[in-house]
Order: structure tokens, then sequence, then C-alpha cells
């Protein structure tokens, strides 16, 4: 039990359609992160939000957004789905200070299918 | 950039076997190092870290130990269980890019009674 929780856990959507995941941090955690893990491969960075601004990103297009609010939690959007998108998104909390980072902890994911 | 090389899957074992999951990166700086495992259906668990060369980092019996010099990582663990069955992940964070953890592809291990 990470403390990071994540919603919906498995969602299935129509390509073109937008999708909102959502996330909330372990109590205490200043920053959230999201990774795109597809099947078979290892997660992959999308972008990173401290103190509700974007402070690294990954390479992924801009139809990927993301915000993170007052409380820490945060939401993750993708516009213009598209199939290579089905995929486990991951959110990932931790507590940040200007000279050092912390352990990232992981939700359990929501599962994304594109069809 | 950062990268991560994992030794490629599937690795099945008998009950009580030794493992040894190989890891090596590529980064500049000094990162710290993580192993992470990741259950069927379920999210990345935090098995062990390192976050300096010669650190020994370990947990529920398995270990691995930060080498700078051969930029390596490598799980172990003396007795695998039937219970050890996952995907394990060895991941980096620093080097450079502080804020997000490079990860590898991924070993699928098999624990088999």
């Amino acid at each position: 039990e990470t403390g990071v929780t994540q919603s919906p856990t498995h969602l299935i959507k129509t390509r073109g359609q937008q999708v909102t995941l959502r996330c909330s941090s372990q109590s205490g955690h200043n920053t959230v992160s999201w990774y795109q893990q597809a099947l078979g491969q290892g997660p992959q960075f999308i972008f990173q939000y401290y103190r509700e601004e974007e402070n690294g990103r990954g390479n992924f297009p801009p139809r990927f957004s993301g915000l993170q609010f007052p409380n820490y939690s945060s939401e993750l959007n993708v516009n213009a789905l598209e199939l290579d998108d089905s995929a486990l998104y991951l959110c990932a909390s931790s507590l940040e200070t200007e000279i050092s980072g912390n352990t990232i902890y992981f939700g359990e994911g929501s599962w994304l299918t594109v069809v | 950039g950062n990268s991560v090389t994992q030794m490629e899957g599937p690795v099945t074992l008998s009950e009580e076997a030794f493992l040894t999951i190989n890891c090596t990166y590529t980064a500049t700086g000094y990162p710290s190092l993580f192993w992470y495992v990741q259950y069927p259906g379920e999210g990345l668990q935090l098995l062990l870290k390192a976050t300096k060369a010669d650190d020994k980092g370990s947990n529920k019996g398995f270990e691995a130990t930060y080498r700078k010099e051969t930029t390596s990582f490598h799980l172990e663990k003396g007795s695998v269980q039937v219970s050890d069955s996952a995907v394990y992940f060895c991941a980096l964070r620093g080097g450079g890019s502080n804020y997000k953890l490079t990860f590898g592809k991924g070993t699928l291990l098999t624990v088999n009674p």
C-alpha cells in the first residue's frame, strides 16, 4: 500500500476521443509524475508536476497534458486518442526538495484501451 | 541520455533456486538506482534502492549492490519462492535528469513449485 490512488482502474475509449485520468498523491508529497507502460515494456516518463507547475517532460506530444491541484492531486488528459495510446498509465508521487530527490511511490495504474 | 539495460527474460526457476537478474546502466553523474517489482495486474512496488557507489540495497531476501566501476546493479536472491513470480524492473534516477525514473524493459520471473 503506497498511499497513491488512481481512478478509474479500467476504461475503454474510441479513437479520437479524450480521456482524463486522476491521481491522489500520498499524504505530504508535493510532486506527482505520470508514466505510460505499454504491454511488455518498461514505464516511460510522460511529465512531472512540482508545486502545481510542470517541471519536466518526456518525449510525448502536446495532446498529453496534465494538472496538479493545490492539494497535490493530479490529472492526466489525453486528447485525440490513438490506438497506440492503449497502455497502463501510472501515477507516482514523492516529496522533493530543492536539493534532493526522494523515493517515488506508484499507484496501481489505470488501464486504458483505445478501440 | 540515461539508459538501463536488463537481462532478457523470461526467467524460469524452481523453488529455492538462486536468482540473478543483470542490470547495467548509462548515466552522467551519480544516479540513484532502484529495483521495482510488478505483480500480475498491479502497479509498481519499490523493492530496494541504492543511492551511492558500493551501497547495498536489500529487502525481502533480495539484494543488489551499486557498482560504479562496472555500472551495474544486479539483483540477487539466494532462494526464490513461488510468490516471487513477477516482473522486475531496474531503474535509475538522477545523473542529469533528476526528476524522472528511467526504466529497463523488465524481466519476467516465474518460479515453479
